[in-house]
């Protein structure tokens, strides 16, 4: 069994702030991806990492793939009301699709 | 981009009724789909892996007689809820992943409630 632990669980920050949200495993993944889910809605896919060091880029969020491909973080700079929601870390071993417990995200204008 | 239709979004059923929630992948080929089940503010559960052809493979706890999943063709499959129970009552999602992809593409989810 794959598991992955995401922290914190719940983050309540203002608008304009930092934050980072981890997931760390003791398990290596084929690939790491993230999603979004707003309540009532399936996840959405923010992006995939893939290879261990690997740096993406989306606006103001940043993911990072970790050297042996068991951690990940997903850092958003300037946080904005828009960003709420419930962000999930998923890794890929094979065909089957792991979630971390999730964080629930609420930025504050 | 690959797109996934989940239907219905929302079902409200009596005790002892069955539903069918329908997962389609609308502009791609999947030959596999997965279903979980989501309780609130909580993650994702994964209740099965349905395979295009053949029969499902449902983690541990899931009693496959209840939830009943067919993956008739490379876009469409289905979970099929049996004698629903109030503790049925949750958010169903499912999921597909492009052959060749590394994403996976979620529904709109479900939301079922017996009452």
């Amino acid at each position: 069994t794959q598991l992955l632990e995401q922290s914190p669980q719940f983050l309540s920050i203002q608008e304009g702030e930092n934050l980072t949200v981890y997931c760390n495993s003791s398990s290596v993944f084929s690939s790491l991806q993230w999603y979004r889910q707003e309540p009532g809605e399936g996840p959405v896919l923010l992006v995939t990492v893939v290879t261990g060091g690997e740096v993406k880029k989306l606006k103001r969020l940043t993911f990072q793939f970790g050297d042996a491909r068991k951690d990940s973080s997903l850092h958003i700079t300037a946080a904005q009301p828009g960003d709420t929601g419930l962000y999930l870390c998923a890794g890929a071993y094979y065909s089957t699709l792991t979630f971390g417990k999730g964080t629930m995200l609420l930025v504050s204008p | 981009g690959a797109v996934v239709s989940q239907h219905p979004s929302r079902v409200i059923c009596k005790s002892g009724t069955s539903v069918k929630i329908e997962c389609r992948s609308l502009d791609f080929q999947a030959t596999t789909m997965f279903w979980y089940r989501q309780f609130p503010k909580q993650s994702l559960m994964l209740m099965a892996t349905s395979n295009e052809g053949s029969k499902a493979t449902y983690e541990q706890g899931v009693e496959k007689d209840k939830f009943l999943i067919n993956h008739a063709s490379l876009t469409l499959s289905t979970l099929t809820v049996t004698s629903a129970h109030p503790e049925d009552s949750s958010f169903y999602i499912c999921s597909a992943r492009r052959v060749g992809g590394f994403g996976y593409t979620f529904g709109s989810g479900t939301r079922l409630t017996v009452v």
